[in-house]
């Protein structure tokens, strides 16, 4: 079954706006968040990552918030450029040795 | 340098074949993987090794066979393939350190096309 749920399934910002990625989760073993962008093309590349001790994470425009009781994690993209235009994936893991990832975000940021 | 590569880029192949996809990293990481994302781009794990050993292994026809010669290496050999194995694979490999996983580096990914 799917442990990691994501939404939207896709999603379009103008440049210079906030794009909002949301995911929830089931098990509460998981202890590991990262964020996942994938170009046409490409393989899947580490974006940011947060672990349950912390409840944000910011790197440049992106802030990972994290809300352990509520089981749900979110990508924020702040100042959203055309360049950030891929798919996003969120993804959990419990320490062992796989992701278990949600379902993609196409993101589009139009000009 | 590339950190994980995988061969071929793309694979097209009639029904009923056998072929293989190979994979090596140079990160020096001790644990390797192979991923399935379908047609709508959704990526699952298929089979996880640890200093080459199988530590995952996930709901897969077992016409799917993985094989670590050491490593730095995991190549996937499937037999008798279905139009339904048709999608983009990739291996991806990371260091599993104690508590928590840190980061999987993905290679470009293998599309196979069965026809």
């Amino acid at each position: 079954q799917q442990q990691v749920k994501q939404s939207p399934q896709s999603l379009i910002v103008q440049k210079g706006g906030i794009s909002i990625i949301n995911c929830a989760y089931e098990n509460t073993a998981f202890d590991y968040f990262p964020w996942y962008q994938q170009f046409p093309g490409k393989g899947p590349a580490l974006l940011i990552a947060i672990r349950p001790d912390v409840s944000e994470k910011k790197e440049g425009r992106f802030t990972i918030s994290f809300n352990k009781s509520a089981k749900q994690f979110s990508l924020h993209i702040m100042d959203s450029q055309p360049g950030d235009s891929a798919t996003y994936f969120c993804a959990a893991s419990n320490s062992g040795y796989a992701l278990n990832f949600g379902k993609g975000t196409s993101l589009l940021v139009t000009p | 340098d590339t950190a994980v590569s995988q061969t071929p880029k793309y694979l097209v192949t009639q029904m009923g074949n056998d072929k293989s996809i190979k994979c090596e990293q140079n990160l020096g990481h001790d644990t390797m993987y192979w991923y399935k994302q379908d047609s709508k781009k959704f990526l699952k794990i298929m089979f996880s090794y640890n200093n080459k050993e199988l530590i995952i292994n996930e709901t897969v026809p077992n016409r799917f066979s993985p094989k670590s010669p050491d490593k730095a290496h995991l190549n996937l050999h499937i037999n008798s393939l279905e139009l339904g194995d048709s999608a983009v694979y990739f291996c991806a490999s990371s260091q599993v350190q104690g508590a928590g996983n840190t980061e999987a580096f993905f290679g470009q990914g293998t599309r196979l096309t069965v026809v």
